[in-house]
């Protein structure tokens, strides 16, 4: 049911670039990206809305094969403060709202 | 500044208590969500509401319930604690009924152990 997300952890040194994958089994209509960092409350960091959509944010970046019900984060050059724990999300349909079904995450940590 | 905001930051509950979970919203927002976050498993939902008084259970219900009595607030009520329960809850608002693709907002969860 949830969205799988890959890899479940990486390691990066500043400066490097990362790619974070998010795979559903269901059919996918938009796709959410969030950073929570430790201790603190998840943040939004952008929403893909239709198949093929790429949006960028400052040096973080995503795309949507909505085909394949799949979406990557990619971030490059990365910082030390893009460490955090990473989620993508859908919203599916329920009876009076849309709800948020989030995947596995992915945990980032980037050294000095 | 818009806040979600969960009464607890910590807590440690013996089992078969009830246990209360408080999260309140100031975005006048209609939809409030509990989710809890494990280890390789993300977040997972265990009930919403889309509007004072209505509930609906999302993927993980069982051992929980919960109550919306007023708008801003919403409560996650835990009928008997069990050690198998203790995880890190998230609570999230957003607004809108009918409206797709707008964000989520989270509080700073609250990390519930069991003994």
């Amino acid at each position: 049911q949830q969205p799988v997300q890959s890899p479940q952890a990486v390691i990066l040194r500043e400066g490097e670039d990362a790619v974070i994958n998010c795979s559903s089994s269901k059919a996918l209509y938009s796709v959410h990206w969030y950073r929570q960092k430790h201790g603190e409350a998840p943040v939004f960091l952008m929403i893909l809305l239709k198949g093929g959509e790429q949006k960028g944010h400052d040096k973080i970046s995503a795309s949507f094969n909505e085909k394949k019900q799949q979406s990557s984060l990619y971030l490059t050059a990365s910082q030390l403060s893009y460490s955090g724990t990473y989620f993508c999300g859908t919203q599916s349909r329920g009876s009076g709202t849309y709800k948020y079904i989030f995947g596995t995450g992915t945990r980032l940590k980037v050294l000095a | 500044d818009v806040k979600v905001t969960q009464s607890s930051r910590y807590l440690v509950k013996r089992t078969g208590e009830k246990v209360f979970l408080e999260c309140v919203q100031d975005m006048d927002h209609e939809n409030m969500f509990w989710y809890r976050q494990d280890p390789g498993l993300g977040l997972r939902l265990i009930y919403f509401s889309y509007d004072v008084k209505m509930k609906e259970k999302g993927d993980i219900p069982e051992g929980y319930s919960v109550s919306r009595e007023k708008k801003e607030r919403f409560s996650l009520i835990l009928e008997s604690a069990s050690t198998n329960q203790t995880s890190m809850y998230l609570c999230a608002s957003s607004s809108g009924t009918g409206e797709v693709n707008t964000e989520a907002f989270f509080g700073q969860g609250t990390r519930l152990t069991v003994v």
